[in-house]
C-alpha cells in the first residue's frame, strides 16, 4: 500500500513571495490533515479535512493560509505572502479512523 | 500548562541499554495514546497506540498508560543504533476531529 505522497520535498523562497504544497493521501483515506512543524517541535495541526469539507481550521492563519482538497482526495496548501516564521517543515496525515493517523515525509520550507 | 509535555532531551544511550521516554498530560478524557517516531528529514511515523489504562508490547517496544497520574511511556529494550530518532507522543482530542496534540519529541541517540 502506498502512503502519503507529498511535493516538493524542499523549498527555498523570499519573504513575501508565495508558494505551495501538495498531498495525495493514502487511497481511501477520507480524512486529511496538515500539520506546521517547527524546529524542535512537535507538530501542529493547521487543517482538517473529511472528504473534501472543512472539519477544523482554528489553528489556520487565514490571512496568508489557504487550503483546499476539491475532489476529496489529493490537497493543496498555499501560503501568500510567505513570513520569516513559516519556515518550517509542512506535513500531510491521512486517515481511515481518524485515530490513527499515517504521515508523509513532508516539504521543508525556507523563508529567507 | 500545556495540555502534553514531553522532556526534549537529547537523550543519549549506549546500545543494549533500556530506554524510557515518558510524557504527562493534562487532560483527564483523553482515551488513546499515540507514539510516534521520526527520523532526521522523515515524516513522522505511527510506532505504537494504546487505548485507556495499562500496557502494550510490540517486540523491543512497550507502551504504558497510568491514567491517575496522567503520564505515559515509552519503554525499548535492548535499544539498537537504529532506534536513534526523535519520539512523539500525541494524543487525539476527541472533539474536533480526533486532531492530535504532540509532545515536543524526545531526541534519543543510541550509541555503539
Amino acid at each position: 500500500e502506498a502512503g502519503v505522497a507529498q511535493s516538493p520535498r524542499y523549498k527555498i523562497i523570499e519573504k513575501r513571495q508565495s508558494v505551495a504544497f501538495w498531498c495525495n493521501p493514502i487511497s481511501g483515506h477520507a480524512t486529511l490533515y496538515w500539520y506546521q512543524q517547527i524546529l524542535g517541535q512537535g507538530p501542529k495541526l493547521l487543517i482538517q479535512f473529511q472528504n473534501n469539507g472543512v472539519v477544523d481550521d482554528s489553528q489556520l492563519p487565514k490571512d496568508r493560509f489557504s487550503a483546499e482538497r476539491l475532489k476529496g482526495v489529493d490537497s493543496t496548501l498555499k501560503i501568500q505572502p510567505a513570513k520569516l516564521e513559516d519556515s518550517a517543515v509542512y506535513l500531510c496525515a491521512s486517515s481511515l479512523t481518524s485515530v490513527l493517523q499515517f504521515f508523509g515525509p513532508g516539504t521543508r520550507l525556507t523563508v529567507l | 500548562q500545556k495540555e502534553v509535555e514531553q522532556d526534549p532531551g537529547p537523550l543519549s544511550v549506549p546500545e543494549g541499554a533500556i530506554v524510557s521516554l515518558n510524557c504527562t498530560y493534562s487532560n483527564s478524557a483523553f482515551q488513546y495514546f499515540m507514539w510516534y517516531r521520526q527520523y532526521s528529514r522523515k515524516g513522522p511515523e505511527l510506532l505504537m497506540y494504546t487505548y485507556s489504562s495499562g500496557n502494550k508490547e510490540d517486540g523491543r517496544f512497550t507502551a504504558q498508560v497510568d491514567k491517575s497520574s496522567k503520564y505515559i511511556s515509552l519503554f525499548i529494550r535492548d535499544s539498537q543504533p537504529s532506534d536513534s530518532a526523535t519520539y512523539l507522543c500525541a494524543i487525539p482530542q476527541k472533539t474536533g476531529g480526533n486532531k492530535l496534540t504532540f509532545g515536543t519529541g524526545t531526541q534519543l541517540k543510541v550509541e555503539l
